[in-house]
């Protein structure tokens, strides 16, 4: 089975950095573009940007472009989204997505479980 | 940026009736959307895509249809389990942007 397994919950200070991570199996990882999507609490989905494992090559929404950073690791099928500076308003639950394929025009087909982001002094 | 507007926002169907909902695009996505639905404490599923095809394991009362910046989903005899959020996107442009949803409740 395709599946993405999210890391857990983080609990943090405005002003640290932290990293999250999704795992791809069940697929060739870095035939797919892996998108990270952010459901801030009682709101709607937005779509943060996405990456090509197999180039690292991303795109960023244009209202979060510089505030985080998306990477990814072939070698072990793992994505990541990266903050240097977190802000409360950060405070979500952030999904990572794999795309149907890698190329343009492309869905998002499967979903992580979802990680908990909670930004709090 | 493509805007995506949803209608309504929250929509109440009785059980065994149909469910109609609209997404609108700001600019013409051609087939390039998608439609997810979310229940409380869950991740988003796909249903739909390329504005009219079913997601593998998506029941046969779940439909798609429109092009261009005019979209609906319908659900022909909600069942309980139904009862979610739904959400379009579109993937035709960078960023690729998703509605703000319909909360179908029960009547």
């Amino acid at each position: 089975d395709v599946q993405l397994v999210q890391s857990g919950a983080e609990v943090k200070k405005p002003g640290q950095s932290l990293r999250i991570s999704c795992k791809g199996s069940g697929y060739s990882f870095s035939s797919n573009w892996i998108s990270w999507v952010r459901q801030m609490p009682g709101k709607g989905l937005e779509w943060m940007g996405r990456i090509d494992p197999s180039d690292s090559y991303t795109n960023y929404s244009p209202s979060l472009e510089g505030h985080v950073s998306i990477s990814a690791d072939e070698s072990i099928s793992t994505a990541y989204l990266q903050w240097s500076s977190l802000q409360a308003s950060d405070t979500a639950m952030y999904y990572c997505a794999r795309h149907r394929s890698g190329n343009s025009y492309s869905y998002m087909d499967v979903w992580g479980e979802g990680t908990t982001v909670t930004v709090s002094s | 940026e493509i805007m995506m507007t949803q209608s309504p926002a929250t929509l109440s169907v009785s059980p065994g009736e149909r469910a109609t909902l609209s997404c609108r695009a700001s600019q013409s996505v051609y087939t390039n959307l998608a439609w997810y639905q979310q229940k409380p404490g869950q991740a988003p599923r796909l249903l739909i895509y390329a504005a009219s095809t079913g997601a593998t394991g998506i029941p046969a009362r779940f439909s798609g249809s429109g092009s261009g910046t005019e979209f609906t989903l319908t659900i022909s005899s909600l069942q309980s389990e139904d009862y979610a959020v739904y959400y379009c996107q579109q993937y035709n442009v960078w960023p690729y942007t998703f509605g703000q949803g319909t909360q179908l409740e029960i009547k």
